[in-house]
Formats: C-alpha cells, sequence, structure tokens
C-alpha cells in the first residue's frame, strides 16, 4: 500500500524557517518516474504548488516561491523534505505532499496534509 | 508564469443536471492537463488525467474533453456526492500549477 505522511511544526513564528518531512511507503524512489510535490492550500482557498523532486534528483520551483524554497530526499530514510524561509501569516496553510506516480503529471496519492499557522 | 483559469468560480445546480466547468491555459499545454475532486475537509482525488482519460474507479458521469489551452469537465448527472471543489492542473512541463478552483453546490 502506497502512502505519503506529512509531519512538522504545527505554529511558526513570522520570519522564522519551515521545515516539513514527507515520509513515503510502498513506493520506491529507484523508478525513474516517481516523483513527489509539496502542495499547499490556505484555508478556504485553492491548492498551490510549490515544488517537486524527481528519483533522478532534478528538482523545480514555484516562480513565485522559487527564492524561499529548497526540495530535497533522502531515499534511505524514504522522506522528502521542504524548506521554506521567511514565513510570513499568509503561508497560514495546510501542507500536503503528493506522489506523481508511474504515469508523469498527475497526483494518484496525497498525504493527509499538514496544517501550519504562522503566529507571533 | 503560465496561469490556468477556472470558471465559473462557484455554481449551484440541481440533482441530475449537467455541469460543465472550463479550465483555460494562457499557453498551448497539449492534452497534459488533469482534473480532481476535494471534496469538504478531504484530500483532492484525480478523476480525470490526459485530459479525457478517466481514473480506475471513478464513477461515468464524469468526463472531460479539450485540447491546447480550453478544457472541459461535465458532469452528466449531479448527484448529491458531487457537491466539492473541482480543480484543473497542467503537467506539460515540470511547472505543475493548479486552477483557481470551481465549487460545486447542490441548488
Amino acid at each position: 500500500q502506497v502512502t505519503l505522511k506529512e509531519s512538522g511544526p504545527v505554529l511558526v513564528k513570522p520570519t522564522e524557517t519551515l521545515t516539513l518531512t514527507c515520509t513515503v511507503s510502498g513506493f520506491s524512489f529507484s523508478n525513474t518516474r516517481v516523483g513527489v510535490s509539496w502542495i499547499r492550500q490556505p484555508p478556504g482557498k485553492a491548492l498551490e504548488w510549490l515544488a517537486h523532486i524527481f528519483s533522478n534528483d532534478e528538482k523545480s520551483y514555484s516562480t513565485s516561491l522559487k527564492s524561499r524554497l529548497t526540495i530535497s530526499k533522502d531515499t534511505s530514510k524514504s522522506q522528502v523534505v521542504l524548506i521554506m524561509t521567511n514565513m510570513d501569516p499568509v503561508d497560514t496553510a495546510t501542507y500536503y505532499c503528493a506522489r506523481i506516480g508511474l504515469r508523469w503529471g498527475y497526483y494518484d496519492i496525497w498525504g493527509q496534509g499538514t496544517m501550519v499557522t504562522v503566529s507571533s | 508564469d503560465m496561469q490556468m483559469t477556472q470558471s465559473p468560480s462557484s455554481l449551484s445546480a440541481s440533482v441530475g443536471d449537467r455541469v460543465t466547468i472550463t479550465c483555460r491555459a494562457s499557453q498551448d499545454i497539449s492534452n497534459y492537463l488533469a482534473w480532481y475532486q476535494q471534496k469538504p475537509g478531504k484530500v483532492p482525488k484525480v478523476l480525470i488525467y490526459d485530459a479525457s482519460t478517466l481514473q480506475s474507479g471513478v464513477p461515468s458521469r464524469f468526463s472531460g474533453s479539450g485540447s491546447g489551452t480550453d478544457f472541459t469537465l461535465t458532469i452528466s448527472s449531479l448527484q448529491p456526492e458531487d457537491v466539492a471543489t473541482y480543480y484543473c492542473q497542467k503537467y506539460n512541463s515540470a511547472l505543475l500549477t493548479f486552477g483557481g478552483g470551481t465549487k460545486v453546490e447542490i441548488k
């Protein structure tokens, strides 16, 4: 069974750095077609794609947030990590990790999401 | 940046109605488009990929069409369980953008 699970802080202060971890199971990054994205959703608002990492370690980032984001993976731990710097209250959102599977492009499996609030 | 524009942003229709949601890309994306359904408080679920291919297990009342810049998601006969927000998402490149969403309610 393929699963993804997000973990990280529930509350961060403005200007702090957020580190989120996505722990995956049931699939391997050794499959060249597999990749994982981070996607967020502010309360009551739309989905926003943040970043994606491919099995070969290539990365892509949202143009508007690129300067604040770093995505990486640790294959040995089956984890994908997202770092977002200089957090602001507008970054309050549910953060999801999701898998692009054997067929490129669409997300076939999503994590449950983790809610992050940015407040002093 | 490429934009994905959905319309309408919300709609209200009766059970049994045919519902159409539109997604427009600011550039040609061929058929690299997926549609998702997100029910209140739930995780998004893929309905359609490659613009018109129904994901396994998705009811046949859902269909997708289009290519290039204009796409539609159609629910042929709206059911109460279809109350949700629907999103399109492009994947013609490694910049994987979502549309702004269309909230579907029952009248």
